[in-house]
């Protein structure tokens, strides 16, 4: 059974760069056919699609984010990483990483998910 | 950009009732791309359907999904009492603002 576990700070300071792990259990990050994505959830609102990375190293980030993120693959240790930077206290939130999953005529969907860690950005 | 938008905000229904829940795409997508998510407090979503019909390993047969172009319906057929929680659409990297189920 896969498994997705967050790790990461807290408490960011404004202005400050917020970094986030995924670490990848029962399965390898590196098998091909998937994509590994971060989500987050405001304290009671919806979820907002950040970026993803392929195996491969290959980005495609959120366009209202884009000059902000970074997600990054480390294949060795099975994980992948986030880094958001000039945070402000928007970006306060619930922080998923989850597993895209390709399907028959191009279904698309999210099927393993971390439980979730919240970061808040507060001085 | 697609915006997904979800009606109603809110359902109110009791326990054994028939729940419609609707998501509309501002533009016609691919059925094969739309999915929906269950998600409780505390708790992480959980994927229920995916490619508009099919429902994901473990899910039970009173989930149901349907639609094509810009319309699409989740369909909990009786509701039991686990079923009582927020449901999103999403198309690829899009999510609907999400539909709250509550016990009436």
């Amino acid at each position: 059974q896969l498994q997705l576990q967050e790790s990461g700070s807290g408490l960011v300071k404004p202005s400050q760069t917020l970094s986030l792990t995924c670490a990848v259990s029962g399965g390898s990050i590196s098998s091909g056919g998937y994509s590994w994505s971060w989500i987050r959830q405001p304290p009671g609102k919806g979820l907002e699609w950040i970026g993803y990375i392929y195996h491969s190293g290959s980005t495609y980030y959120n366009p209202s984010l884009k000059s902000r993120v970074t997600i990054s693959v480390d294949r060795s240790k099975n994980q992948f990483s986030l880094k958001l930077s000039s945070v402000t206290a928007a970006d306060t939130a619930v922080y998923y990483c989850a597993r895209g999953s390709y399907g028959d005529y191009g279904a698309y969907y999210f099927d393993y998910w971390g439980q979730g860690t919240l970061v808040t950005v507060s001085s | 950009e697609i915006v997904l938008t979800q009606s109603p905000g809110t359902l109110s229904l009791s326990p054994g009732e028939r729940a419609t829940l609707s998501c509309r795409a501002s533009q016609s997508v691919s059925s094969s791309y739309l999915a929906w998510y269950q998600q409780k407090p505390g708790q992480a979503p959980r994927l229920l359907i995916y490619g508009a019909s099919s429902r994901a390993t473990g899910i039970p047969d009173r989930f149901s999904g349907s639609g094509s172009g810009t319309d699409f319906t989740l369909t909990i057929s009786r509701l039991e009492p686990e079923d009582f929680a927020v449901y999103y659409c999403q198309q690829y990297v899009s999510f609907g603002q999400g539909t709250r189920l509550e016990i009436k």
